[in-house]
């Protein structure tokens, strides 16, 4: 079954206090996303990757990270979280020229 | 870049009624329009998608039309269920440097079947 697992679904955690989120997909895709959604704010995206060791910006990149050194792994960083990083985070996953599978969400609390 | 507006926020039709949700965009080089649901505590899913070459496309219930001209498009849901309630978002794709399809998002439409 074709899959993109986010783990944890749920974190609270304090202000300045190292965290990652991690996401893995099963369908060898090339293409990995994470956005972020807020109220009235749709989804936007955080960071992407194309590939193995190629990640970019998005539109929302401060105050995260990212890492792709395996083709199935895409873990989101905070280096150091703030209290406007409280959001929903959604890893997705999209093959060349088809649909993008999303994870099921991490809601993160930052306090 | 690009920018997709989307409209409603908010929908509420009565059962069985029909539902419109309506989406333009700036980049006339998007080329791939896929529509995304999202139910209470889950990730979105694809329900329908076209392509910058059609016109439109139906798959049961629902349907999407593009003017690429005009630059927008919409998602026609008819015969509204409950089940229909959620959480719809409208995307736009377009090329990235390198290969890949980045999607940029509507902010979405919060709809709601009442019986």
């Amino acid at each position: 079954e074709a899959q993109v697992t986010q783990n944890p679904r749920y974190l609270i955690t304090v202000t300045g206090k190292k965290l990652t989120v991690t996401c893995s997909q099963n369908m060898n895709h090339e293409y990995m996303s994470w956005y972020r959604q807020d109220p009235g704010l749709g989804l936007r995206q955080i960071y992407y990757s194309m590939n193995v060791e190629v990640t970019d910006k998005g539109d929302v990149p401060e105050g995260y990270k990212v890492s792709r050194k395996e083709k199935r792994n895409f873990p989101l960083i905070l280096e150091s979280p703030s209290p406007n990083q409280t959001s929903l985070y959604f890893c997705a996953s999209q093959g060349r020229d088809t649909e993008a599978f999303f994870g099921q969400g991490t809601r993160l609390t930052v306090v | 870049g690009e920018n997709v507006e989307q409209h409603p926020s908010t929908l509420s039709v009565q059962e069985g009624d029909s539902a419109v949700i309506k989406c333009t965009y700036s980049d006339s080089a998007s080329n791939y329009f896929p529509w995304y649901k999202q139910e209470l505590g889950k990730g979105p899913q694809l329900i329908i998608d076209i392509r910058s070459n059609v016109g439109e496309k139906k798959d049961q219930r629902i349907a999407v039309t593009l003017n690429k001209t005009a630059k927008h498009f919409s998602l026609h849901i008819t015969e509204t269920q409950p089940e229909d309630s959620a959480v719809y978002f409208c995307a736009a794709s377009t090329r990235v440097t390198g290969g890949g399809n980045k999607l940029t998002f509507g902010t979405g439409t919060q709809l709601k079947v009442e019986l």
